[in-house]
């Protein structure tokens, strides 16, 4: 069985470019969660989606972030514009069912740097 | 809020050694709690999760975790490290809106 997948693994951006990350999650897995980790701080929840609706964005930082789960397939996650602050890497992870007692399957990472 | 503290940032061990790592969380009720390591190049793995229960709890390549409810604690260990254990270690508690908070890791490094 794949994983979770990420795309792409790296990326490096200037200030004010968009980037899109993309993550496919482990086939029937309706939960998919995307998670940032800024250099030196804790891994951070974005938000988690229940097939393709929005289950909770709690964790966005702003408007600049934008996540879509086209199908309740697939999900992208955009940056548009990119600032400095927004390097780091971004974690997708996937699960079949929510709560506590459900293991969150993680990606690679994707790891973005913006100059 | 539920949250976890591993206050140890870096450990460097000797391989054969033996190992600890240290987690403390902050949850009023019985927590679900996990620990994931990333080895380099790596995503996130699971190494074992506790729901409820005995309070030792085995997991993969060797390691366990012990919780203890007087002391908030979920510390890992392993009885002999091996030089590919070096990674990133951390300490996740399950929040009660579906998502994992976690510590800011440890890095261990494992001398030969």
């Amino acid at each position: 069985e794949a994983g979770v997948t990420q795309f792409p693994s790296h990326s490096v951006i200037e200030k004010g470019q968009t980037v899109t990350l993309r993550c496919d999650p482990i086939s029937g897995h309706d939960n998919l969660y995307w998670y940032r980790r800024v250099m030196g701080k804790e891994i951070k929840f974005l938000l988690h989606f229940v097939k393709e609706s929005k289950q909770d964005e709690s964790g966005m930082p702003n408007n600049r972030f934008l996540a879509e789960r086209t199908g309740g397939t697939y999900s992208t996650l955009k940056v548009q514009p990119a600032e400095l602050e927004d390097s780091g890497v971004y974690f997708c992870a996937s699960s079949q069912d929510a709560g506590g007692r459900e293991t969150q399957y993680f990606g690679p990472g994707t790891r973005l740097l913006v100059l | 809020a539920q949250s976890v503290t591993q206050p140890d940032i870096h450990i460097t061990v000797s391989e054969g050694a033996s190992l600890e790592l240290r987690c403390n969380y902050s949850y009023g009720a019985t927590p679900y709690l996990f620990w994931y390591v990333q080895s380099p190049g790596q995503g996130l793995q699971l190494l074992l999760k506790y729901f409820s229960g005995d309070t030792l709890v085995q997991g993969i390549k060797g390691f366990e975790a012990e919780f203890k409810r007087s002391q908030s604690s979920f510390n890992l260990r392993k009885p002999s490290v091996h030089w590919s254990d070096a990674a990133e270690y951390f300490c996740a508690v399950y929040t009660n809106d579906y998502k994992l908070s976690f510590g800011a890791g440890t890095t261990v490094t494992v001398r030969a």
